[in-house]
């Protein structure tokens, strides 16, 4: 089973510029979950999809970033403006369905450098 | 709001001894579920174990085991026969139903060969 695979793998910009973010899910995983991971901290979760719906994007900072995940597969996820705290990991997660207890499985991140 | 505490930020252990790291938890469900994560440096979050709040028995999953005392809202992840490889950061999250998966701010591992 072929995991959950993000791109690019690093990625550094300058402030204000744009940047995207792309994640393909484990196929069938109708759940797919954007989180953000600051250095020395847990992941936090900025957008989780249901198919090609948005569940709960309530911590994702909407005047900056967006997400999308239109034909309920595979996602972006971009910021624009850039600004130096966006300094982090992107993770990319998904799950077969939005039960608490399903396991949710990650990708390899995009760690994303500010300057 | 729930949240997730790991106190240590560091821990050692020598190859083939024993290590616990602690988790604590604050929340009012009485369902829910808690998990731990490792993340190598590689940085790919992956799930050693799982334990439903409404079962007795502690999850196991081959070396490593959790010791969950609900009363106390505690949830410990105990590494038998440590080994180079287990040396990584591990998370601590919880979640209860039509909620977000919430994480502690992790411990670093690393393994004394």
């Amino acid at each position: 089973e072929a995991g959950v695979a993000q791109s690019p793998r690093y990625k550094i910009i300058e402030k204000r510029q744009s940047v995207a973010f792309w994640c393909n899910p484990i196929s069938g995983h109708a759940t797919l979950y954007w989180y953000q991971q600051i250095l020395g901290q847990g992941p936090k979760l900025l957008i989780q999809f249901q198919n090609n719906g948005v569940v709960d994007d309530s911590q994702l900072p909407k005047d900056r970033f967006s997400a999308e995940r239109l034909k309920g597969v595979d996602s972006t996820l971009k910021i624009q403006p850039a600004k130096l705290e966006d300094s982090a990991v992107y993770l990319c997660a998904s799950s077969l369905d939005t039960g608490a207890h399903q396991p949710q499985h990650f990708g390899d991140g995009t760690r994303l450098s500010i300057l | 709001a729930q949240t997730v505490t790991q106190s240590q930020p560091e821990m050692s252990v020598q190859e083939a001894e024993t290590v616990t790291l602690s988790c604590t938890y604050d929340t009012s469900e009485s369902d829910y579920y808690l998990f731990w994560y490792k993340q190598p440096p590689s940085r790919q979050m992956i799930l050693v174990i799982r334990q439903e709040a409404y079962k007795q028995q502690n999850a196991t999953e081959n070396r490593f085991s959790v010791n969950f005392q609900k009363a106390a809202k505690s949830f410990s992840l105990k590494i038998s026969d440590s080994q180079l490889g287990d040396a990584a950061m591990y998370f601590c999250a919880y979640r209860r139903a039509n909620s977000k998966l919430t994480f502690g701010k992790g411990i670093t591992l690393s393994v004394r060969p």
